[in-house]
């Protein structure tokens, strides 16, 4: 079964930083597109970036460039996102999802579970 | 980046109504379009991918249609289990956009 398991929630103060991560399994971790996606609670999805796990090339929406750091380990076949000093508006569910697809186009499936992040002094 | 605008932003229906819902990109996309639901809760599942195609388990009640900049998606008879919120999502550039999501409730 393809999955995609994320770590559990964060509660952080602001200026702190996080890394979370999802960790991809039954399927060749390398060879597929992993994209991040944020939902700010109660508001609908936002794409963050997308990362090639065998290579580590990685893509960012203009919306976070800078804001946030995308990485992955594929010895462990796990990808992560990152803040270096956390915000208050960073509150929000994070979902990793595996980008499939081929010519006619790239879907995201499976996604994560999502990670709660809660940023509060 | 291509600005993907659903409408309605929410509706109301009865259970074995037909809904549809719209879609529309701010350039031509093809047919590189997705449609996912999400309830509550949970993560978000692909429905319909490439406009058209249906993603193997999801029942046929549910279609999918366009190409270009308007897309549609149709629910052809409501099912209780069908009430959430619907998203587009264009894969035309490698910069994915998202549409603003359509909530359906039950009326």
């Amino acid at each position: 079964e393809v999955q995609l398991v994320q770590s559990g929630a964060e509660v952080k103060k602001p200026g702190e930083s996080l890394r979370i991560s999802c960790k991809g399994s039954g399927y060749s971790f390398t060879n597929y597109w992993i994209g991040w996606v944020r939902q700010m609670p109660g508001k609908g999805l936002e794409w963050m970036g997308i990362i090639y796990p065998g290579d580590s090339e990685t893509r960012y929406s203009p919306s976070f460039q800078g804001q946030v750091t995308i990485s992955a380990d594929k010895s462990i076949n796990t990808a992560y996102l990152q803040w270096s000093s956390l915000k208050a508006s960073d509150t929000a569910m994070y979902y990793c999802a595996r980008r499939g697809g081929d010519s006619h186009g790239h879907w995201f499936d499976p996604w994560g579970q999502g990670t709660l992040v809660t940023v509060s002094s | 980046d291509i600005q993907m605008t659903q409408s309605p932003s929410s509706l109301s229906a009865s259970v074995g109504d037909r809904v549809t819902i719209t879609c529309r990109a701010s350039q031509s996309i093809s047919s590189y379009l997705n449609w996912y639901q999400q309830k509550p809760g949970k993560a978000p599942k692909v429905l319909i991918y490439a406009a058209s195609s249906l993603q193997s388990g999801v029942p046929s009640r549910f279609s999918g249609s366009g190409s270009g900049t308007d897309f549609t998606l149709t629910i052809s008879s409501l099912q209780p289990e069908d009430f959430a919120t619907y998203y587009c999502q264009q894969s035309y550039s490698i910069l994915i956009t998202f549409g603003q999501g359509t909530r359906l409730e039950i009326k």
